[in-house]
């Protein structure tokens, strides 16, 4: 079952604009990550944010977390052509997986296109 | 070395064919992961490996069969798959350090096609 829920499903922006995407999910977490798709390839892990911190950093990235609202946000700024991917939330819910593991649960995804 | 490496890039197979995936890493992870992504989906995941044993089976049907031969390695065996088995087969693995569940690194991926 899907744990996060991205919006928008699509984005389209022009290079040097920011981007800005949401994720929503339904059950407490342990806490949450932001991948990158590029198309057909493997996932790159962005950034992962725990429950208990309400903002990161890393790059031109910024990752909110509002536990109350169940809701997190990743912003890209000044977006180049080479951020052009899909976007996925996955949500680590802390179900039993065995040890050092952990399950994770992936959004539906937000394909940002960023035109030069 | 923080990759995650599978093979092959591509699979078609015919639904009596038995074929296998694989995947590596060298990073000293405990945990693994298989993923099946659909087209224009996200990935789900179907298997996941605790120290060599298996800890999660989403509910994947028996024609997928997987197997952790040791730590840095992990297999997934398949057997009379169907066309809609056709996707993007995705491994992963992770470690948790201080007790704290940390990011998990994914491979390119498999590209499998049933005919």
């Amino acid at each position: 079952s899907q744990q996060g829920e991205e919006d928008p499903q699509a984005l389209s922006i022009q290079e040097g604009e920011n981007a800005t995407m949401n994720c929503s999910y339904k059950t407490s977490i342990n806490n949450l990550q932001w991948y990158r798709q590029n198309s057909g390839r493997g996932l790159v892990h962005l950034i992962l944010i725990r429950s208990n911190e309400r903002e990161k950093h890393s790059g031109r990235l910024r990752v909110t977390l509002d536990t109350s609202k169940k809701s997190s946000s990743l912003l890209i700024t000044a977006s180049r052509a080479a951020d052009t991917a899909s976007y996925f939330c996955a949500t680590d819910a802390g179900r039993n997986s065995g040890a050092g593991s952990y399950q994770l649960t992936f959004g539906k995804g937000t394909k940002l296109s960023v035109i030069p | 070395d923080t990759e995650v490496t599978q093979t092959p890039k591509h699979l078609v197979m015919g639904m009596t064919n038995k074929k296998s995936l694989k995947c590596e890493q060298h990073m000293g992870h405990r945990a693994m992961y298989w993923y099946k992504q659909k087209a224009k989906k996200p990935p789900e995941l179907m298997f996941v490996y605790s120290y060599e044993k298996l800890s999660i089976n989403e509910s994947v049907p028996s024609r997928f069969s997987p197997e952790c031969p040791n730590s840095s390695l992990l297999n997934l065996h398949l057997h009379a798959l169907q066309p809609e088995d056709s996707a993007l087969y995705l491994c992963a693995s992770s470690q948790e350090q201080a007790g704290m569940k940390n990011e998990q690194f994914f491979g390119p991926g498999t590209r499998l096609t049933v005919l």
